[in-house]
C-alpha cells in the first residue's frame, strides 16, 4: 500500500531564515504531487504541483519554491522565511493518469517568528 | 478556472440529528468530487467521493448526492455522533486532476 511521510512534524523558525520541507511517498511510481498551505481556521491553498521529476508548476507567486529531485521526493523552500509564511503545509500525491483522488501527508506546522 | 462555493461555514448539531453541507460549483467539465474529513491538526482524509456519472452514494451513516444539472453537491450525515466533529471540505475535480476545495464546514456535535 502507498504511504506519504512529511517531515519535519513542527518547525519553529525566524524570519529571514531559510526553509525545507520535505515529502516523500512510498509504494507507487511517478505520483502527481503537491503542496498545499493551510492557514489556520482556513482553508487548503494549493502552492505547488508537479507531474514528474523536475516539473513544478505554482499556483500563486510567493516566497516559496518547489523541487522534485526524484520521482517520490517533493521538496519545499524558502530562501527567506516570511511572518506570513506561518501555516501548516501539507503534501498530497495522486495516481498520474488513474484517479484524482488527492491522499494528504501528516502536515508540517511551521511558525515564523 | 474553477469556483467552489461550501455552506454553511459553521454548522452545529445535537447528537443523533443529521447534518448537511451543501457546495456549488461553477466548471461543467468538473466530474469528480470527493469529501474530505479533517479534524483538529489532523490531515485531510478523504471520506466519501461521487463520480458525474452517478447521482448518489453513501456509505453507512454518510451519503453524497450530485445534481450535474444544477451544478451542486451535498454530503450528508445521519445519526451524528460526538466525533464527526471536524472540519469538512468538498472539492470539484475538472479532467486536468487538479481540485478545487471549498473553504471548509466546521461542523459541531454537541452531546
Amino acid at each position: 500500500s502507498q504511504t506519504i511521510h512529511q517531515w519535519p512534524a513542527t518547525l519553529v523558525q525566524p524570519v529571514g531564515s531559510p526553509l525545507s520541507l520535505e515529502c516523500t511517498v512510498e509504494g507507487t511510481s511517478n505520483p502527481n504531487l503537491y503542496w498545499y498551505r493551510q492557514a489556520a481556521g482556513r482553508g487548503l491553498q494549493l502552492l505547488f504541483y508537479s507531474v514528474g521529476i523536475g516539473q513544478i508548476s505554482s499556483e500563486v507567486p510567493q516566497n516559496l519554491s518547489a523541487s522534485r529531485p526524484q520521482d517520490r521526493q517533493f521538496i519545499l523552500s524558502s530562501k527567506k522565511l516570511l511572518l506570513s509564511d506561518s501555516g501548516f503545509y501539507l503534501c498530497a500525491w495522486s495516481l498520474a493518469g488513474v484517479s484524482e483522488t488527492q491522499y494528504f501527508g501528516p502536515g508540517t506546522r511551521l511558525l515564523v517568528l | 478556472g474553477e469556483n467552489v462555493e461550501q455552506h454553511p461555514s459553521t454548522l452545529s448539531v445535537q447528537e443523533g440529528d443529521s447534518a448537511v453541507i451543501k457546495c456549488t460549483y461553477s466548471d461543467s467539465a468538473s466530474n469528480y468530487f470527493p469529501w474530505y474529513k479533517q479534524e483538529l491538526g489532523k490531515r485531510p482524509q478523504l471520506i466519501i467521493d461521487i463520480r458525474s456519472n452517478v447521482g448518489e452514494k453513501k456509505d453507512q451513516r454518510i451519503a453524497v448526492t450530485l445534481n450535474k444539472t444544477a451544478k451542486h453537491f451535498s454530503l450528508h450525515i445521519t445519526e451524528t455522533q460526538p466525533e464527526d466533529s471536524a472540519v469538512y471540505f468538498c472539492a470539484a475535480t475538472p479532467g486536468s486532476y487538479i481540485p478545487t476545495f471549498g473553504r471548509g464546514t466546521s461542523l459541531i456535535v454537541h452531546p
